[in-house]
C-alpha cells in the first residue's frame, strides 16, 4: 500500500523559503504512470494545487505560484521536495503531498500524505 | 487555465436527505472530473473519478454525473459520516489540475 509522509519546518519566517519533503513508501517515484504533487489548504479556504513533478524530472506549476516554486526528486531516497520562496502570511496552510495516478482510465489523486501545517510568522 | 466553480458553497441537510452538489468548468472537460471528500484533520479522499466511476470502497449512495462543463455529485441518503467538505477537480489538463472552491455539507 502506497504511503506518503510530509516533513519539514512547521514555522517559516516571512520572506524566507519554505522547504518540504515527501517520503514515499510502498511504491516507487520512478513509476512512469504517476506524477507527484503538492496541494495546500490555507485555513478556512479550499484546496489549491501547487505543482507536480514527473519521474523524468519534468515539472508543472500553478501559474499563480510559478515564480516562487521549485520541485525536485531524489530517486535514491524515493522522495520529492517542494521549495516556495519569499513566503508571506498568505502561504500559511496545510501542505499535502500526493500521488497523481495518470491512469488509465483517467488521472486521479488516489494517495495523499497526512499533511503538515506550515505557519509563516516572525 | 481551467476554472472550476462549485455550488452551493455550503448547505445544511438532515440525515436521510438527498443532496446534490454542482460543479461547472470554464471550458469543456469531457468527463475528466473527480470528486473528493475532505474531513477536518484528514487528507482528502477520492470518491469518484471520470465523472461517474465510484472509487473502490465508496458507498453506493454516492453517485456522479455530467460531462462537458456541468457535473453533479449526489448523495442519495445522507449519513452522519457524510458531513464533510466536497471538492471537484478537473484532470483534463493533467498534471495541471484545478479544484473547485468546495461545498461544505453541514448538519441541519
Amino acid at each position: 500500500q502506497l504511503q506518503l509522509q510530509e516533513s519539514g519546518p512547521g514555522l517559516v519566517k516571512p520572506s524566507e523559503t519554505l522547504s518540504l519533503t515527501c517520503s514515499v513508501s510502498g511504491g516507487s517515484i520512478s513509476s512512469s504512470s504517476d506524477y507527484w504533487g503538492w496541494i495546500r489548504q490555507p485555513p478556512g479556504k479550499g484546496l489549491e494545487w501547487i505543482g507536480s513533478i514527473y519521474y523524468s524530472g519534468s515539472t508543472y506549476y500553478n501559474p499563480s505560484l510559478k515564480s516562487r516554486v521549485t520541485m525536485s526528486l531524489d530517486t535514491s531516497k524515493n522522495q520529492f521536495s517542494l521549495k516556495l520562496s519569499s513566503v508571506t502570511a498568505a502561504d500559511t496552510a496545510m501542505y499535502y503531498c500526493a500521488r497523481d495516478d495518470s491512469g488509465p482510465p483517467q488521472a486521479m489523486i488516489d494517495s495523499w500524505g497526512q499533511g503538515t501545517l506550515v505557519t509563516v510568522s516572525s | 487555465d481551467i476554472q472550476m466553480t462549485q455550488s452551493p458553497s455550503s448547505l445544511s441537510a438532515s440525515v436521510g436527505d438527498r443532496v446534490t452538489i454542482t460543479c461547472r468548468a470554464s471550458q469543456s472537460i469531457s468527463r475528466y472530473l473527480n470528486w473528493y471528500q475532505h474531513k477536518p484533520g484528514k487528507p482528502p479522499k477520492l470518491l469518484i473519478y471520470a465523472a461517474f466511476i465510484l472509487q473502490s470502497g465508496v458507498p453506493s449512495r454516492f453517485s456522479g454525473g455530467g460531462s462537458g462543463t456541468d457535473f453533479t455529485l449526489t448523495i442519495s441518503s445522507l449519513q452522519p459520516e457524510d458531513f464533510a467538505t466536497y471538492y471537484c477537480q478537473q484532470s483534463y489538463s493533467n498534471p495541471q489540475i484545478s479544484f473547485g472552491g468546495g461545498t461544505k455539507v453541514e448538519i441541519k
